[in-house]
């Protein structure tokens, strides 16, 4: 059974950071893309960041370009975020992402509340 | 950027009769040298991640009741539930994956009991 267990969210004033944390099993990890889907509060669903399986393709949405990083090890995919800004309050969900990119399986999210 | 918009924003459905959802690209997501439509749907329950219903515009994925279907290409798509069940409130949203990131999502439909 697919697995992914999201983690590192929490409350940061705006211009600090955080790691999130997206553990995976049930499937063979290296072989999936993985993307960053956000959600702010009583809203739709945003693209965030993606990366392939083998980790040389990284993609960003422009919201996000030059303040949050996506990378992977073995069984985990992680999302960096710098200089967080109020818009960036939101739940992030990690995806597993088939083929051409959509996505099959979703973590439950892990909440950031970027407030002072 | 592709840009996504659904109509309507919200409805409401008697039990047993027939939603329909429409969701509108600003360009078209059909390859056509392979002749398939970059377009998925998703549903999603209060307090839930979404689901994967709908991949390539019409594919149910494993497990999708049938009373979810998807049809449309080039720019025009629709999610139809043919039979409103309790268990389908939810609120719906199409995605398109079409060539390079940022792989937009529409703003969503909310779908309730009338």
């Amino acid at each position: 059974e697919v697995q992914l267990l999201e983690s590192g969210g929490g409350l940061v004033q705006p211009g600090g950071s955080l790691r999130l944390s997206c553990a995976a099993s049930g499937f063979t990890f290296q072989h999936y893309a993985m993307t960053w889907v956000r959600q702010a509060p009583g809203k739709g669903l945003e693209w965030v960041s993606a990366v392939s399986g083998n980790g040389d393709d990284i993609f960003y949405a422009p919201s996000v370009k030059g303040r949050f990083t996506i990378s992977r090890d073995n069984s985990t995919l992680y999302l960096r975020m710098n200089s967080l800004r109020a818009e960036d309050t939101a739940i992030y969900y990690c995806a597993k992402t088939r083929g051409a990119s959509y996505f099959d399986h979703w973590g439950q999210g892990t909440l950031v509340t970027v407030s002072s | 950027d592709i840009v996504m918009t659904q109509s309507p924003d919200s409805l409401a459905v008697s039990l047993g009769e027939r939603a329909t959802i429409n969701c509108k690209s600003s360009q078209t997501v059909l390859h056509r040298s392979i002749n398939k439509n970059y377009l998925a749907w998703y549903q999603q329950k209060p307090g839930q991640p979404p689901k994967l219903l709908i991949y390539w515009a019409s594919t149910r994925e494993s497990g999708v009741p049938d009373r979810f279907s998807g049809s449309g290409s080039g720019t025009d798509f629709t999610l139809t539930i043919s039979s409103l069940q309790a268990e389908d409130v939810a609120v719906y949203y199409c995605q398109q994956y079409y060539g390079t990131p940022p792989f937009t999502f529409g703003p969503g439909t909310k779908v309730d009991i009338k």
